[in-house]
């Protein structure tokens, strides 16, 4: 199986702050990810698909980049609903595997 | 209208059964493939199977393989995920989730239930 790799594993940031969490996999995924966040108790939202495509009704704030086995999520002026839990995935190969998350704390 | 909505979560004890269904409105399910995606407590997203939009290709995580079965009855725009031989580590929160295409894969995981909960436990 493809392993995936956040980092980092949390983080703590100012509102208007540029973060930047990294997803590294185990092999090339060709561009085959997603971004997705999600709040305490709620389902995950897609963010990011192909790696750098913003979903529908995403804010232009949050992108995406990388290719082979490295990506990145950039968010560019950190807001207050940003707070959050982050997830790569990966569905590249015929068994998908997540990141463990990076979570974006209040500093 | 909720778009994705699972039910059939409960306890049950280890070595037991438990079918979990997803009910999907507005949209037409058979044009979509259709995945399950589980979260333990306290933990990250991990994901158990996937399905094509017509049902004849299935996949099943490692973990879940042989144990589990993903289907689906697009005339009722339903999802199925039937868990056997459960054990302590599959409790979990666990969400449906719509593929943005008919076959799994090349494509995100676009709209998510709200998850229903299993607790495997004696």
């Amino acid at each position: 199986d493809i392993q995936m790799t956040q980092s980092p594993s949390s983080l703590s940031a100012s509102v208007g702050d540029r973060v930047t969490i990294t997803c590294r996999a185990s092999q090339s995924i060709s561009s085959w990810l997603a971004w997705y966040q999600q709040k305490p108790g709620k389902a995950p939202k897609l963010l990011i698909y192909k790696a750098s495509s913003l979903e529908s009704g995403v804010p232009s704030r949050f992108s995406g980049s990388g290719s082979g086995t490295e990506y990145t999520l950039t968010i560019s002026s950190l807001q207050p609903d940003d707070f959050a839990t982050y997830y790569c995935q990966q569905y590249h190969s015929f068994t998908w595997t997540f990141g463990q998350g990076t979570r974006v704390e209040i500093k | 209208e909720v778009p994705l909505l699972e039910s059939g979560g409960g306890l049950v004890q280890p070595g037991g059964s438990l079918r979990l269904s997803c009910a999907a409105s507005g949209f037409t399910l058979s044009s979509y493939a259709m995945s399950w995606v589980r979260q333990a407590p306290g933990k990250g997203l991990e994901w158990v199977s996937a399905i094509s939009g017509s049902g004849s290709g299935t996949y099943y995580a490692d973990s879940v393989r042989g144990r589990f079965t993903i289907s689906r009855d697009n005339s009722k725009s339903t999802l199925f995920l039937q868990m056997n031989s459960l054990r302590a580590e599959d409790t979990a929160v666990y969400y449906c989730a719509k593929v943005n295409g008919y076959d799994p894969f090349g494509y995100a995981m676009d709209v998510w239930g709200q998850g229903t909960t299993v607790t495997v436990s004696s």
